[in-house]
């Protein structure tokens, strides 16, 4: 079975900022992992993804999420945060075999303080 | 644009009644998968089908169905439709069928049952 949990439903940075946000999954099969971000009234859009290989990601928007086997961790950064980063962000996983079902977590809503 | 074509974009019915949801996916795709978003529930893996054929089914109530036409749309069919069922629905396609595909998402169809 596999599962998702993100911590943190709400965070709130300045702008300028880092952004972290935090997701550890959990995966019986090598797994695949997937950050996705939904603006307002939009379907979800792919900000990065691990499969194989390299284990730091680098994604659109200046985003980039570091895979960490030992800590079944996907953390996902910014640098620095920009007014129109607001949004919600999802992490999901998926595994080898299991069809491409993505089994989501809860999301985290982002805030970008002027 | 994420080239995933959803309609109708809102849908308002009564309890006990059934709607279809279509989904033209992006060209060149040949997986769709059919997605729940809900505030109690978060985002649920319904179904994906791959040229055709069911590939991957998740926690699919049996009031629900689906299925994926030659031309490869798709449509989820949902009947005696309860107020539990009011969410927003999400199809994406991907061009593969394994978890390592990215998937790409439509703006989703809002299902609100009065």
């Amino acid at each position: 079975a596999q599962s998702v949990t993100q911590l943190g439903s709400h965070v709130s940075v300045s702008e300028g900022a880092l952004v972290l946000l935090r997701c550890n999954y959990s995966s019986s099969v090598p797994p695949y992992l997937f950050w996705y971000v939904q603006y307002p009234n939009q379907g979800l859009q792919l900000l990065l993804k691990y499969t194989t290989g390299a284990t730091l990601v680098k994604g659109i928007n200046g985003f980039e999420a570091e895979f960490k086997k030992s800590e079944t961790s996907f953390h996902l950064t910014k640098p620095s945060a920009h007014m129109s980063d607001a949004a919600e962000y999802f992490c999901a996983v998926s595994g080898y075999n299991q069809g491409g079902k993505l089994i989501f977590g809860q999301g985290t809503e982002l805030s970008v303080k002027p | 644009d994420s080239g995933v074509t959803q309609t109708p974009k809102h849908l308002i019915t009564a309890t006990g009644q059934r709607v279809t949801l279509r989904c033209s996916p992006r060209s060149g795709d040949l997986s769709v998968y059919w997605y729940q978003q809900s505030l109690d529930q978060g985002l649920q893996f319904l179904i994906q089908y791959y040229n055709g054929e069911e590939r991957a089914k998740g926690n699919i109530l049996e009031r629900f169905s689906a299925q994926q036409f030659p031309d490869l749309h798709s449509e989820l069919n949902l009947s005696s439709l309860e107020l539990g069922d009011s969410a927003l629905y999400f199809c994406a396609s991907s061009t593969g069928q394994g978890g390592n595909q990215p998937q790409h998402f439509g703006d989703g169809t809002r299902l609100s049952i009065l």
